[in-house]
């Protein structure tokens, strides 16, 4: 079974502009969430997608979106850079294993560089 | 005082050593617990997930949750060289409109051989 991708891998940004980010989920997973994690402030959740729906929300200013389609692709999109948003953007995907353990698997992370 | 606290470390154990990571807690809501473990320039890996008070076994890993002290423990028996990453606590609670989401800032471990 093919991880989470997550692309592209590492991206190098201006301050003021915008930036969409892509995470392809394990096949079957449904749900789809996203993470920052910088040096400083550690792992933070962003949002979290069901079935094109986002379900749960975290602490982040509007800038920061996302979405998720039909075949639960999904994609992050910060609006107006700031040198603070140079971070790991993570993305995992999750569901109920056959056993009915919670599963959870994070892809490499999209590295954004903010100048 | 932060919502979950985790000693950064670093950690530095001898190879078959029994390694304790902790984490502390603030907010009685949290229901469910995690550990995830992060190898340097890879993405997080579930580790353990429980929801209630208690231990929780899989393998070389034991997970504890003591909710009445607000306190979690990842011990790992017969430590590896290969364990050596950064280790993460996670806490959640869901409510009626409501979902947090609160990681530590992790525990760097070293198992030397």
């Amino acid at each position: 079974k093919a991880g989470v991708t997550q692309t592209p891998r590492y991206l190098i940004k201006t301050r003021g502009q915008q930036v969409t980010l892509s995470c392809s989920p394990i096949s079957g997973h449904r749900s789809v969430s996203w993470y920052q994690q910088t040096p400083g402030q550690g792992l933070q959740f962003l949002f979290e997608y069901f079935s094109e729906t986002q379900r749960n929300k975290g602490n982040f200013p509007g800038r920061f979106s996302g979405r998720q389609f039909s075949n639960s692709r999904s994609e992050m999109n910060v609006s107006t850079l700031e040198l603070g948003d140079s971070a790991l953007y993570l993305c995992a995907s999750s569901a109920l294993g056959t056993s009915g353990n919670y599963e959870q698997y994070f892809g490499p992370g999209t590295r954004l560089t903010v100048t | 005082q932060k919502e979950v606290e985790q000693d950064p470390g670093p950690l530095s154990v001898p190879e078959g050593a029994i390694v304790s990571l902790n984490c502390t807690y603030s907010n009685s809501a949290f229901q469910y617990f995690m550990w995830y473990r992060q190898y340097s320039r890879k993405g997080p890996e579930l580790l353990m997930y429980t929801y209630s008070s208690g231990n929780k076994e899989d393998g070389r890993f034991t997970a504890q949750v003591d909710k009445s002290s607000k306190y979690i423990s990842l011990f790992i028996r017969d430590s590896q060289p290969s364990d050596s990453a950064t280790y993460l606590c996670a806490m959640r609670y869901s409510g009626a409109g409501s979902y947090q989401l609160t990681f530590g800032k992790g525990t760097k471990l070293s198992v030397i051989p």
